[in-house]
């Protein structure tokens, strides 16, 4: 089973839909990061936890709100879908590396088009 | 503010040939740097590192890249590419000092043709 895994893996949504976004981990790591990849411009970051009580704004949250259930489960919102949100969206863990630096862990992605 | 550049957003490439994907970085403070690959239909993997020590840093499929600090660069290089090597390349850094985020170029695409 994969470690990082994200559902759905495909969406259709229309203007103004609410939707979520789920990712789950049996990494058991802390750390969770919610990216969007578009195009030419690679991934950028809308959100990252880490742990249940600490969530912070990334590059680009602006539209988006998260939600970290447990350890396990951090959880994407687009409150109010508009088509400029149409990308491909990760998730991703962390863990410290020995020696410094972080390693990421992503999820297969979840590609979302909005109408 | 830290930025990463790849300046090729495709490099097509016959099948044995060699390949250099290029990555300048920006920073005032020391960085680790990272190279990840993204196959088709797939998330990122992590490539391979440098973290500090030997400047030249090597992958278990036959990739290298070494770290120049009065480049600013961290190129990644392969001798001779298979079909397989397919796929999309980001290089990226994080902070020494900070490393709660990543901050990632905006992608290389590798084409090998047979």
């Amino acid at each position: 089973d994969a470690d990082v895994t994200q559902t759905p893996r495909n969406r259709i949504t229309k203007t103004g839909k609410r939707i979520m976004l789920e990712c789950s981990q049996t990494k058991g790591h802390d750390r969770m990061y919610w990216y969007r990849q578009d195009p030419g411009l690679g991934l950028q970051l809308i959100y990252y936890s880490f742990d249940v009580k600490d969530i912070n704004k990334g590059e680009i949250s602006d539209g988006y709100s998260v939600s970290r259930q447990a350890q396990a489960k951090f959880s994407l919102s687009l409150e109010s879908a508009i088509p400029n949100q149409t990308a491909l969206y990760f998730c991703a863990t962390s863990e410290p590396l020995a020696g410094g630096g972080e390693t990421q862990y992503f999820g297969p992605g979840t590609r979302l088009l909005v109408l | 503010a830290q930025s990463v550049t790849q300046l090729d957003s495709q490099v097509p490439v016959f099948e044995e040939a060699p390949v250099e994907l290029r990555c300048n970085y920006s920073s005032s403070v020391s960085v680790y740097l990272f190279w990840y690959v993204q196959y088709p239909n797939q998330g990122l993997q992590l490539l391979l590192k440098y973290l500090s020590g030997s400047t030249l840093v090597e992958s278990i499929n036959g990739f290298e890249a070494e770290f120049n600090k009065s480049q600013t660069s961290f190129h990644l290089r392969k001798p001779s590419v298979h079909i397989s090597d397919t796929a999309e390349y980001f290089c990226a850094v994080s902070l020494v000092s900070n490393t709660d985020k990543l901050i990632f170029g905006t992608g290389t695409r590798l084409q090998v043709f047979p």
